[in-house]
Protein backbone atom coordinates (compact mmCIF):
# COMPACT_ATOMS: atom_id res chain seq x y z
CA UNK A 1 0.00 0.00 0.00
CA UNK A 2 1.84 2.97 -1.16
CA UNK A 3 1.78 6.50 0.10
CA UNK A 4 2.84 9.15 2.33
CA UNK A 5 2.70 8.84 5.88
CA UNK A 6 3.09 11.27 8.51
CA UNK A 7 3.23 11.40 12.59
CA UNK A 8 1.46 12.04 14.47
CA UNK A 9 -1.48 13.41 13.72
CA UNK A 10 -1.61 16.35 16.26
CA UNK A 11 1.40 17.51 18.48
CA UNK A 12 0.94 19.64 21.39
CA UNK A 13 4.34 21.35 22.76
CA UNK A 14 5.05 24.21 25.31
CA UNK A 15 6.74 27.35 23.83
CA UNK A 16 10.28 26.91 23.83
CA UNK A 17 10.76 23.82 22.75
CA UNK A 18 11.75 22.20 19.49
CA UNK A 19 9.59 19.29 17.95
CA UNK A 20 10.04 17.25 14.96
CA UNK A 21 7.13 16.27 12.61
CA UNK A 22 7.94 13.03 10.87
CA UNK A 23 7.38 12.25 7.21
CA UNK A 24 7.53 8.89 5.13
CA UNK A 25 7.04 7.75 2.20
CA UNK A 26 7.26 4.34 -0.33
CA UNK A 27 6.63 5.79 -3.45
CA UNK A 28 10.07 5.33 -4.18
CA UNK A 29 9.84 9.32 -5.24
CA UNK A 30 12.98 11.28 -5.32
CA UNK A 31 11.46 14.96 -4.56
CA UNK A 32 9.99 16.14 -1.55
CA UNK A 33 8.34 19.13 -0.02
CA UNK A 34 7.03 20.27 3.42
CA UNK A 35 4.19 22.88 3.36
CA UNK A 36 2.66 25.15 6.40
CA UNK A 37 -1.12 25.50 5.83
CA UNK A 38 -3.00 28.11 7.79
CA UNK A 39 -6.84 28.85 7.60
CA UNK A 40 -7.00 31.10 4.61
CA UNK A 41 -3.00 31.17 3.46
CA UNK A 42 -3.43 28.08 1.24
CA UNK A 43 -0.41 26.34 1.83
CA UNK A 44 3.30 27.95 1.97
CA UNK A 45 6.51 26.05 0.75
CA UNK A 46 8.60 25.72 3.75
CA UNK A 47 11.69 23.36 2.63
CA UNK A 48 11.93 20.87 -0.30
CA UNK A 49 14.48 18.13 -1.51
CA UNK A 50 15.01 16.97 -4.56
CA UNK A 51 17.68 13.54 -3.97
CA UNK A 52 19.42 12.79 -0.51
CA UNK A 53 21.65 14.81 0.96
CA UNK A 54 20.25 17.35 -0.12
CA UNK A 55 17.43 20.42 0.43
CA UNK A 56 16.84 23.92 -0.01
CA UNK A 57 14.85 27.15 1.38
CA UNK A 58 11.41 27.72 0.29
CA UNK A 59 9.58 30.65 1.02
CA UNK A 60 8.96 30.70 4.80
CA UNK A 61 12.27 28.45 5.82
CA UNK A 62 12.91 30.62 8.77
CA UNK A 63 12.41 29.58 12.39
CA UNK A 64 12.55 25.68 11.06
CA UNK A 65 15.07 22.75 9.57
CA UNK A 66 15.15 19.79 7.89
CA UNK A 67 17.24 16.92 6.62
CA UNK A 68 17.18 14.46 3.84
CA UNK A 69 19.67 11.25 4.67
CA UNK A 70 17.71 8.78 3.20
CA UNK A 71 15.21 8.93 0.35
CA UNK A 72 12.21 8.24 1.55
CA UNK A 73 12.50 10.11 4.57
CA UNK A 74 12.07 13.95 5.08
CA UNK A 75 11.76 14.97 8.93
CA UNK A 76 10.79 18.60 9.61
CA UNK A 77 12.02 20.43 12.64
CA UNK A 78 9.81 23.34 14.18
CA UNK A 79 12.73 25.12 16.47
CA UNK A 80 11.68 27.37 18.99
CA UNK A 81 13.12 30.56 16.86
CA UNK A 82 9.66 29.99 14.68
CA UNK A 83 7.64 32.89 16.24
CA UNK A 84 4.29 31.13 15.22
CA UNK A 85 4.40 27.44 14.88
CA UNK A 86 0.74 26.79 15.95
CA UNK A 87 -0.46 25.56 12.02
CA UNK A 88 -1.46 22.48 10.06
CA UNK A 89 1.86 20.85 8.16
CA UNK A 90 1.83 19.06 5.15
CA UNK A 91 4.29 16.87 3.07
CA UNK A 92 4.47 15.93 -0.07
CA UNK A 93 6.33 13.73 -2.44
CA UNK A 94 7.03 13.76 -6.22
CA UNK A 95 9.40 12.13 -9.10
CA UNK A 96 11.51 14.80 -10.40
CA UNK A 97 13.48 15.14 -13.46
CA UNK A 98 13.69 17.47 -16.68
CA UNK A 99 10.10 17.20 -17.28
CA UNK A 100 9.18 18.26 -14.28
CA UNK A 101 6.87 19.69 -12.69
CA UNK A 102 4.99 16.58 -11.93
CA UNK A 103 1.78 15.40 -9.68
CA UNK A 104 3.01 16.26 -5.91
CA UNK A 105 0.99 13.54 -3.69
CA UNK A 106 0.49 14.60 -0.30
CA UNK A 107 0.26 13.10 3.54
CA UNK A 108 -2.39 13.22 5.68
CA UNK A 109 -1.35 16.71 7.64
CA UNK A 110 0.35 17.25 11.25
CA UNK A 111 -1.41 19.52 13.36
CA UNK A 112 0.61 21.31 15.81
CA UNK A 113 -0.32 23.44 18.55
CA UNK A 114 2.21 25.11 20.64
CA UNK A 115 1.12 26.46 24.21
CA UNK B 1 4.28 38.33 -9.92
CA UNK B 2 5.08 34.93 -8.25
CA UNK B 3 1.51 35.06 -6.84
CA UNK B 4 -1.72 33.26 -7.66
CA UNK B 5 -4.79 34.64 -7.16
CA UNK B 6 -7.87 33.06 -6.46
CA UNK B 7 -11.46 33.40 -6.30
CA UNK B 8 -13.62 33.20 -4.03
CA UNK B 9 -12.95 32.66 -0.75
CA UNK B 10 -16.07 30.62 -0.29
CA UNK B 11 -18.82 29.50 -2.56
CA UNK B 12 -22.63 28.11 -1.86
CA UNK B 13 -23.94 26.10 -4.53
CA UNK B 14 -27.08 23.77 -4.55
CA UNK B 15 -26.71 20.09 -5.82
CA UNK B 16 -27.36 19.58 -9.44
CA UNK B 17 -25.84 23.50 -9.76
CA UNK B 18 -22.27 24.55 -11.27
CA UNK B 19 -19.74 25.17 -8.98
CA UNK B 20 -16.72 27.65 -10.98
CA UNK B 21 -13.68 28.68 -9.07
CA UNK B 22 -11.50 31.17 -10.95
CA UNK B 23 -7.59 31.67 -10.61
CA UNK B 24 -5.63 34.73 -11.92
CA UNK B 25 -1.72 34.52 -12.04
CA UNK B 26 1.11 37.35 -13.86
CA UNK B 27 4.17 34.86 -14.59
CA UNK B 28 4.33 33.92 -18.18
CA UNK B 29 6.77 31.19 -17.51
CA UNK B 30 4.08 29.23 -15.43
CA UNK B 31 3.40 26.05 -17.55
CA UNK B 32 1.58 23.71 -15.67
CA UNK B 33 -2.03 24.32 -13.84
CA UNK B 34 -3.17 21.80 -11.01
CA UNK B 35 -6.01 21.73 -9.24
CA UNK B 36 -6.27 20.47 -5.48
CA UNK B 37 -9.35 18.84 -3.10
CA UNK B 38 -9.07 19.11 0.26
CA UNK B 39 -11.10 17.76 2.80
CA UNK B 40 -11.19 18.99 6.23
CA UNK B 41 -8.60 17.16 8.75
CA UNK B 42 -7.23 15.63 5.28
CA UNK B 43 -4.06 16.48 2.58
CA UNK B 44 -4.86 17.84 -0.36
CA UNK B 45 -5.54 15.47 -3.52
CA UNK B 46 -4.74 16.46 -7.39
CA UNK B 47 -8.17 16.41 -8.83
CA UNK B 48 -7.07 17.50 -12.13
CA UNK B 49 -4.43 19.66 -14.10
CA UNK B 50 -3.74 21.14 -17.69
CA UNK B 51 -0.57 22.64 -19.22
CA UNK B 52 -0.77 25.81 -21.39
CA UNK B 53 -1.23 23.99 -25.34
CA UNK B 54 -4.75 23.09 -24.37
CA UNK B 55 -7.65 25.28 -23.80
CA UNK B 56 -9.97 23.04 -21.92
CA UNK B 57 -9.44 19.79 -19.50
CA UNK B 58 -12.84 17.83 -18.78
CA UNK B 59 -12.40 14.32 -16.49
CA UNK B 60 -15.23 13.36 -15.32
CA UNK B 61 -17.69 16.36 -13.99
CA UNK B 62 -14.80 18.25 -13.14
CA UNK B 63 -13.36 20.86 -15.97
CA UNK B 64 -10.32 23.31 -16.30
CA UNK B 65 -10.74 26.07 -18.70
CA UNK B 66 -7.69 28.01 -19.65
CA UNK B 67 -7.34 31.36 -21.05
CA UNK B 68 -3.44 32.09 -22.38
CA UNK B 69 -3.78 35.82 -22.94
CA UNK B 70 -5.82 36.76 -20.47
CA UNK B 71 -3.39 34.63 -17.75
CA UNK B 72 -6.70 33.32 -16.00
CA UNK B 73 -7.87 29.69 -15.30
CA UNK B 74 -10.60 28.28 -13.98
CA UNK B 75 -12.36 25.28 -12.37
CA UNK B 76 -16.05 23.97 -12.98
CA UNK B 77 -17.65 21.29 -11.26
CA UNK B 78 -20.90 20.38 -12.99
CA UNK B 79 -23.94 18.73 -11.36
CA UNK B 80 -21.98 19.39 -8.22
CA UNK B 81 -23.10 16.90 -5.52
CA UNK B 82 -22.60 17.35 -1.24
CA UNK B 83 -19.60 15.32 -0.93
CA UNK B 84 -18.30 17.82 -3.32
CA UNK B 85 -18.07 20.23 -0.23
CA UNK B 86 -14.33 20.84 0.37
CA UNK B 87 -11.64 23.27 -0.03
CA UNK B 88 -10.15 23.76 -3.84
CA UNK B 89 -6.62 25.07 -4.16
CA UNK B 90 -5.52 26.09 -7.31
CA UNK B 91 -1.31 26.36 -8.27
CA UNK B 92 0.88 27.30 -10.78
CA UNK B 93 4.09 25.84 -11.35
CA UNK B 94 7.15 26.60 -13.76
CA UNK B 95 9.75 24.11 -15.74
CA UNK B 96 12.77 25.90 -13.86
CA UNK B 97 11.43 25.78 -10.37
CA UNK B 98 12.08 22.11 -9.47
CA UNK B 99 8.27 21.06 -9.33
CA UNK B 100 7.66 23.98 -6.71
CA UNK B 101 3.99 24.87 -6.58
CA UNK B 102 2.82 28.35 -6.02
CA UNK B 103 -0.65 27.58 -4.39
CA UNK B 104 -3.77 30.31 -4.22
CA UNK B 105 -5.40 30.95 -0.70
CA UNK B 106 -8.50 28.19 -1.67
CA UNK B 107 -12.30 28.29 -2.15
CA UNK B 108 -14.03 26.68 0.81
CA UNK B 109 -17.02 24.87 -1.82
CA UNK B 110 -20.35 24.19 0.22
CA UNK B 111 -23.04 21.76 -1.49
CA UNK B 112 -26.48 22.31 0.01
CA UNK B 113 -28.66 19.31 -0.80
Amino acid sequence: DGGITQSPKYLFRKEGQNVTLSCEQNLNHDAMYWYRQDPGQGLRLIYYSQIVNDFQKGDIAEGYSVSREKKESFPLTVTSAQKNPTAFYLCASSTSGVAAPYEQYFGPGTRLTVT
Amino acid sequence: QQQVKQSPQSLIVQKGGISIINCAYENTAFDYFPWYQQFPGKGPALLIAIRPDVSEKKEGRFTISFNKSAKQFSLHIMDSQPGDSATYFCAASTKGSQGNLIFGKGTKLSVKP
